[in-house]
C-alpha cells in the first residue's frame, strides 16, 4: 500500500488559516489523495479528495504539488470545532483505505 | 438519511465471553466495512462486504472474529472468547460501490473493553 507521512501534531489559533502537510513520495499515477478527520469520540469523516488538480469544497482546500509527492490540506479559518486528528490517505482502485496515525490538530482560542 | 449507526456504543465484557456488535449502514449503500482502532492509532481495516458477500478479510481478523451481512443490509461482527487485546473501538463504514473516487461514511463506533 502507498504510504504517507504527516506530522504527529500541530497547533493553530482560532480564526487563523491552517496548513496540514502530507508527504507521499511513492505515490503512483492513479493514486487518489483523500483526507479524513476524526473528531473526539466520533468515527472519521470525509474532508476532501483529489488526483492532480487543487480542489476546494465547503470544508477545506487541497493543494497538490506539481509532482504529486506532497499535498497540503488548508483550513481557511480554524474554529474550535476543527480540533481533530486529520488523516491523509492514498488509495488506488481496488485498494482499501490504509489509515496512518494522522496529525492531531489543536485549535487555541 | 440517518447516517451509519452502531449498537451498542459501549461494551464491557469479561475475558472469554463472546460479544456481538451491529452496524446499520446508509440504506442505499452496497458496501460495508469494519475497522478496529486502538488508542493513538488510525483505524485498521478488518473486512468488507459488497451486498451480502464478504469480499476481503484482513490478517487481523483471527478465527475468533466473524462478520455477517445476511441480507445485504445490516451487519454483525462477533468476537468469540474475547481477550484483553481485543479492547478497541470497532468502527463500521459504508459506501456506494467501490470505484474511485468514493467516500466512506463512518458510524460512531462501538468501544469494547475486555476486563
Amino acid at each position: 500500500d502507498a504510504k504517507t507521512t504527516q506530522p504527529n501534531s500541530m497547533e493553530s489559533n482560532e480564526e487563523e488559516p491552517v496548513h496540514l502537510p502530507c508527504n507521499h513520495s511513492t505515490i503512483s499515477g492513479t493514486d487518489y489523495i483523500h483526507w479524513y478527520r476524526q473528531l473526539p469520540s466520533q468515527g472519521p469523516e470525509y474532508v476532501i479528495h483529489g488526483l492532480t488538480s487543487n480542489v476546494n469544497n465547503r470544508m477545506a482546500s487541497l493543494a497538490i504539488a506539481e509532482d504529486r509527492k506532497s499535498s497540503t490540506l488548508i483550513l481557511h479559518r480554524a474554529t474550535l470545532r476543527d480540533a481533530a486528528v486529520y488523516y491523509c490517505i492514498l488509495r488506488n482502485y481496488g485498494q482499501n483505505f490504509v489509515f496512518g496515525p494522522g496529525t492531531r490538530l489543536s485549535v487555541l482560542p | 438519511d440517518t447516517g451509519v449507526s452502531q449498537d451498542p456504543r459501549h461494551k464491557i465484557t469479561k475475558r472469554g465471553q463472546n460479544v456481538t456488535f451491529r452496524c446499520d449502514p446508509i440504506s442505499e449503500h452496497n458496501r460495508l466495512y469494519w475497522y478496529r482502532q486502538t488508542l493513538g492509532q488510525g483505524p485498521e481495516f478488518l473486512t468488507y462486504f459488497q451486498n451480502e458477500a464478504q469480499l476481503e478479510k484482513s490478517r487481523l481478523l483471527s478465527d475468533r472474529f466473524s462478520a455477517e451481512r445476511p441480507k445485504g443490509s445490516f451487519s454483525t461482527l462477533e468476537i468469540q472468547r474475547t481477550e484483553q487485546g481485543d479492547s478497541a473501538m470497532y468502527l463500521c463504514a459504508s459506501s456506494l460501490q467501490g470505484g474511485l473516487p468514493y467516500e466512506q461514511y463512518f458510524g460512531p463506533g462501538t468501544r469494547l473493553t475486555v476486563t
